[in-house]
């Protein structure tokens, strides 16, 4: 069955530093998520993209978060510069409205920042 | 705007003993999905619901969207230490993917 591709799968960097996960969507897929997941919590939508475009950001951190999908397959999430409080379990997930949107996720990049 | 709530936010049980969870939306819902997280990792898809009143069965689990669209369930019977985890619904909305706030189920052996 395929599946939805994340690395690193487990990242620890210093605070101010900056770190990029990567992500690849099941194939065909044209919708694709990055969330964060706070241990503990459910997640929270970052970025969605339709194809290469963005559909919704407001709940991303503009100031220090960016992601891409440059050509509307694979996309990358960065943090520049890393805080304390970004420490978090990131998932990318993807959907295509044929499959009933439902989403499908990735293992997660889990993130520590010391 | 759309909130979806799950009801109760932790369970514990007795291994063999049902469960349920309850997801409950302010507004009607297109669909509804469930997922799983086990701890540590991340949310597996466990099916979807589209129909008023559709009943799905999964061996143990049974899934249910409420006739008026705006509520669903997941019921567990006879659980086992393996259904450990945190159970989500979800829905795609009209603008927007939600998540419940989903239940965390521990199993006592």
């Amino acid at each position: 069955e395929a599946e939805v591709a994340q690395s690193p799968r487990y990242k620890i960097t210093e605070k101010s530093q900056a770190v990029a996960f990567w992500c690849d969507p099941i194939s065909g897929h044209a919708t694709l998520y990055w969330y964060r997941q706070i241990l503990g919590q459910g997640p929270e939508l970052l970025v969605q993209f339709q194809d290469e475009s963005v559909v919704d950001d407001s709940q991303l951190p503009k100031d220090r978060f960016s992601a891409e999908r440059l050509k509307g397959v694979d996309s990358t999430l960065k943090i520049q510069p890393a805080e304390l409080g970004d420490s978090a379990m990131y998932l990318c997930a993807s959907s295509n409205r044929d499959k009933g949107n439902t989403i499908y996720f990735g293992e997660g990049s889990w993130l520590t920042v010391v | 705007g759309q909130q979806v709530m799950q009801i109760p936010q932790y369970q514990h049980v007795q291994e063999g003993e049902d469960f349920t969870t309850y997801c409950n939306s302010s507004t009607t819902l297109s669909n509804i999905q469930w997922y799983k997280q086990r701890p540590g990792g991340h949310p597996v898809f466990l099916i979807q619901l589209v129909k008023s009143g559709e009943v799905k069965k999964q061996k143990r689990l049974t899934f249910q969207f409420g006739e008026a669209k705006k509520n669903s369930s997941l019921h567990i019977t006879a659980t086992q230490t393996t259904d450990v985890g945190t159970y989500f619904c979800g829905s795609s909305g009209t603008y927007k993917y939600i998540f419940g706030t989903g239940t965390r189920l521990k199993v006592l052996a």
